[in-house]
Formats: structure tokens, C-alpha cells, sequence
């Protein structure tokens, strides 16, 4: 039981280029999330799914496009990468009844 | 508004006192409020969490304290030890659904 994964855990990507995040889980969880965290501003919820085939954007979505097909992934890209959007991602994931958020490592990443 | 404000930002404790951490937040469509621990280098993990049909809940040396009408919750460990230096963060879930986090504390408590 792996919990919550991501890949890759560190990336360094140049102004414009393109990438994809993912998160896996394998407890089944009906919610997933993205966040981005930098320093002295917490976690800051980029977008979310309720289950498998939705998704719905949050505070800050803006240069980030998400895709759930399958239950047990949730996929975050970056279409064109801007250095605002150096930072450390963190995907969860919990169940519909129980509120608690399960977190994955973490990626760290770097556009210059 | 979905914002929850913490502070303090920094919090310096010696072995064995009290560290107190304070939230506030102003939508009422908020229904759970969790307080996360996070180690660098490391993903949150969930500490303890509280409905607010409930004014405190205790987990160990950790309590929440919850004021439904000042909109207000707080976080005190007890008998804190150096291996609860970590950053700390309060949120609260939005009709079931997504979470707003406050920004963090940063907890150290010294040998």
C-alpha cells in the first residue's frame, strides 16, 4: 500500500516549455487535489476532482490544465512554464466520507 | 471569503511548555477544520481535526479549541518536545468538498 505517489519528485523546466505531473493513489479515494506551496503562503489549492471524469478549479488555477480518466490518478500540466510558477507541488487525496486528505512527497519545481 | 489567517508566523518554545497556535476564518460554509504537521522535505500529515459541533477535542498532548461564534480555533500542544519542530497548518473544508489553508507556523522548541 504505496499511499499517495508522485513523479518526478524534482524537475527543472525553462520558460515555455511544457510538463505533466502526476499522482497516483491507491486507496480507492473518490477526491484528489493539487496544491502549490511557497514560502509563508501555505498550501494554495490549484484544482480538485470529486471523482473519476470531473474536475473544478481552486484559488489559483490559472496556467494549470488537469485531468482525472482514471480514479487513481490525477494528472497536472504546465503548458507553458513561467518562473511564477517555481514552487513545490503537493497532490492528496481522500475518501467521500472520511475528511481526512492524504499527501504525497511532494515535487519540486524549478523554471528559469 | 475563503481565507483562514494563523498566526503566529514563528513560534519559539522551550522543552516541556505550551505552543499555542490561533486561527480565524470568516465563511460560515465551512464544516471541518484539520491541523496539519509538515517536516522539511516532507508532505503535511494530518495531527487532528475537529467538527464544529464540538468546542475542543484532545489527542495526546494535542488539543483543538473551537469558538463557533467568534469564528475562531487553536491548536495547543502540550509538554512540547524538540520533535514537534515542524511547521504547522490550519485549515478548514469547504462545503465538504475543497480545503483553504492558513499560511503556517513555524514551531521550534528548544532541548
Amino acid at each position: 500500500n504505496a499511499g499517495v505517489t508522485q513523479t518526478p519528485k524534482f524537475r527543472v523546466l525553462k520558460t515555455g516549455q511544457s510538463m505533466t505531473l502526476l499522482c497516483a493513489q491507491d486507496m480507492n479515494h473518490e477526491y484528489m487535489y493539487w496544491y502549490r506551496q511557497d514560502p509563508g503562503m501555505g498550501l494554495r489549492l490549484i484544482h480538485y476532482s470529486v471523482g473519476e471524469g470531473t474536475t473544478a478549479k481552486g484559488e489559483v488555477p490559472d496556467g494549470y490544465n488537469v485531468s482525472r480518466l482514471k480514479k487513481q490518478n490525477f494528472l497536472l500540466g504546465l503548458e507553458s512554464a513561467a518562473p511564477s510558477q517555481t514552487s513545490v507541488y503537493f497532490c492528496a487525496s481522500r475518501g467521500p466520507v472520511s475528511y481526512e486528505q492524504y499527501f504525497g512527497p511532494g515535487t519540486r519545481l524549478t523554471v528559469t | 471569503q475563503q481565507q483562514v489567517k494563523q498566526s503566529p508566523q514563528s513560534l519559539i518554545v522551550q522543552k516541556g511548555g505550551i505552543s499555542i497556535i490561533n486561527c480565524a476564518y470568516e465563511n460560515t460554509a465551512f464544516d471541518y477544520f484539520p491541523w496539519y504537521q509538515q517536516f522539511p522535505g516532507k508532505g503535511p500529515a494530518l495531527l487532528i481535526a475537529i467538527r464544529p459541533d464540538v468546542s475542543e477535542k484532545k489527542e495526546g498532548r494535542f488539543t483543538i479549541s473551537f469558538n463557533k461564534s467568534a469564528k475562531q480555533f487553536s491548536l495547543h500542544i502540550m509538554d512540547s518536545q524538540p520533535g514537534d519542530s515542524a511547521t504547522y497548518f490550519c485549515a478548514a473544508l469547504h462545503y465538504g468538498q475543497n480545503f483553504v489553508f492558513g499560511p503556517g507556523t513555524r514551531l521550534s522548541v528548544l532541548p
